[in-house]
């Protein structure tokens, strides 16, 4: 059961364009989300989160977009760099319980 | 310094052995988690322990068995390993927060490979 969806396996982006990366859910109860980028043998660094209460949050280069009534939310990095190449999930969870669901991961290229 | 670190990086055994991985993390965090990326790269939890106490236990084999001596470990032995064990498991911590959601920090992970 797949709570979780990233519908696209790959993506590839111009350097300086903007690069836009979905992720839908099935659970509302979910109520965290969250985006981690992954490079090749490391572990899964942070990026940006989002609470239900707020539908957009902005940390630099990285907005994430929340549409709770599509059970939808979007990375969008502007402007794409080569070191943002990376495979990118995204996670939920339930207030109160610590449990993380991730997607499957969008691997994100970006072309120099 | 490492935030959330993982030894070893790379196990290679054989079926039936039983091994260890070993974590720490030296953010002050009061949740620890262990989760499998398995070969189609799909990240899964495991367990997660709360000041040493366990929390969450999805499902695992009972062969997987957690343990958290302090707050700022958690360590996992796996009995009898089989092949199906062969992945990547990462450990990771969070900080329970006021306004709800907790972010995890992750390790770099360990390679298991069965032979």
């Amino acid at each position: 059961d797949q709570q979780v969806k990233q519908n696209s396996p790959s993506l590839s982006v111009q350097e300086g364009r903007i690069s836009i990366l979905n992720c839908d859910y099935t659970n509302s109860m979910f109520d965290y989300f969250l985006w981690y980028k992954k490079y090749p043998a490391e572990g899964p660094t942070f990026l940006i989160s989002i609470s239900s209460i707020k539908d957009k949050n902005e940390d630099g280069r990285f907005t994430v977009f929340l549409n709770k009534s599509a059970k939808h939310l979007s990375l969008h990095i502007v402007p794409s760099q080569p070191g943002d190449s990376a495979v990118y999930f995204c996670a939920a969870s339930v207030w109160g319980n610590e449990k993380l669901t991730f997607g499957t991961g969008t691997r994100l290229t970006i072309i120099p | 310094d490492t935030a959330v670190s993982q030894t070893p990086k790379y196990l290679v055994t054989q079926m039936g052995n039983d091994k260890s991985i070993k974590c720490e993390q030296n953010l002050g965090h009061d949740t620890m988690y262990w989760y499998k990326q398995d070969s189609k790269k799909f990240l899964k939890i495991m367990f997660s322990y709360n000041n040493k106490e366990l929390i969450i236990n999805e499902t695992v084999p009972n062969r997987f068995s957690p343990k958290s001596p302090d707050k700022a470990h958690l360590n996992l032995h796996i009995n009898s390993l089989e092949l199906g064990d062969s992945a990547v498991y990462f450990c990771a911590s969070s900080q329970a927060g006021t306004s709800g959601g907790e972010t995890q920090y992750f390790g770099p992970g360990t390679r298991l490979l069965v032979l």
